[in-house]
């Protein structure tokens, strides 16, 4: 059973330019996480999703950032227009429902020049 | 709201020293409560955890009690090895609600031989 995954591992972009990182659940989890590390801090949450629901999105910044777990296909962090505060490894978790525990991808680094 | 506070890093030991990194968390209720590891360039990967006042989550030799009477949840180990050098996560889930995870800032431990 395949962990968590999520691409691109590292992601280099130009302030300006759009970032889209990928997260595939692990099989039979429903629940999606997301998280964002800045360098030296812990992980902050942003944003709970289910198949085709936003549950909790209230770690979000209000602009630029958004997010999707379509019905087919991995969850979608997009984040638009970056500046280099967006620069962080972006984490996400997995969970079946009501199982208490999320399991984690390797993250996906971003740096914006 | 909830909020976790840890015990500031990097903490730099000797092989088959004991180990203490303190944790004190903030929450409404009897959340659940979760020490997470992170070794360098991975994801997040569960230590050990704690459901209720008392219980005692232990793992790979680390040990952490849920200690109502003063919020805290420390981790311990007796003797640690340079394979434990890692960052370690102290986090909390309110009883509930969903598996959101309110993380603590994260501890950089580093066993020298």
């Amino acid at each position: 059973n395949a962990g968590v995954m999520q691409n691109p591992r590292h992601l280099v972009r130009r302030r300006g330019q759009e970032a889209r990182l990928r997260c595939s659940p692990m099989k039979g989890h429903s629940h999606v996480y997301w998280y964002r590390q800045l360098p030296e801090e812990g992980l902050k949450f942003m944003v709970y999703l289910q198949k085709e629901n936003i549950i909790d999105e209230s770690g979000m910044p209000k602009e630029r950032f958004s997010a999707e777990f379509p019905k087919e296909g991995p969850s979608i962090l997009r984040i638009q227009q970056v500046v280099r505060g967006d620069s962080a490894a972006y984490f996400c978790a997995s969970s079946p429902p009501g199982s208490g525990e999320l399991f984690f991808g390797e993250g996906s680094r971003l740096t914006v020049l | 709201g909830n909020s976790v506070t840890q015990m500031e890093g990097p903490v730099t030991l000797s092989e088959e020293a004991f180990l203490t990194i303190n944790c004190t968390y903030t929450a409404t209720g009897y959340p659940s409560l979760f020490w997470y590891v992170q070794y360098p360039g991975e994801g997040l990967q569960l230590l050990l955890k704690a459901t209720k006042a008392d219980d005692k989550g232990s793992n790979k030799g680390f040990e952490a009690t849920y200690r109502k009477e003063t919020t805290s949840f420390h981790l311990e180990k007796g003797s640690v090895q340079v394979s434990d050098s890692a960052v370690y996560f102290c986090a909390l889930r309110s009883l509930g609600g969903n598996e959101k995870l309110t993380f603590g800032t994260g501890t950089r431990l580093t066993i020298i031989p």
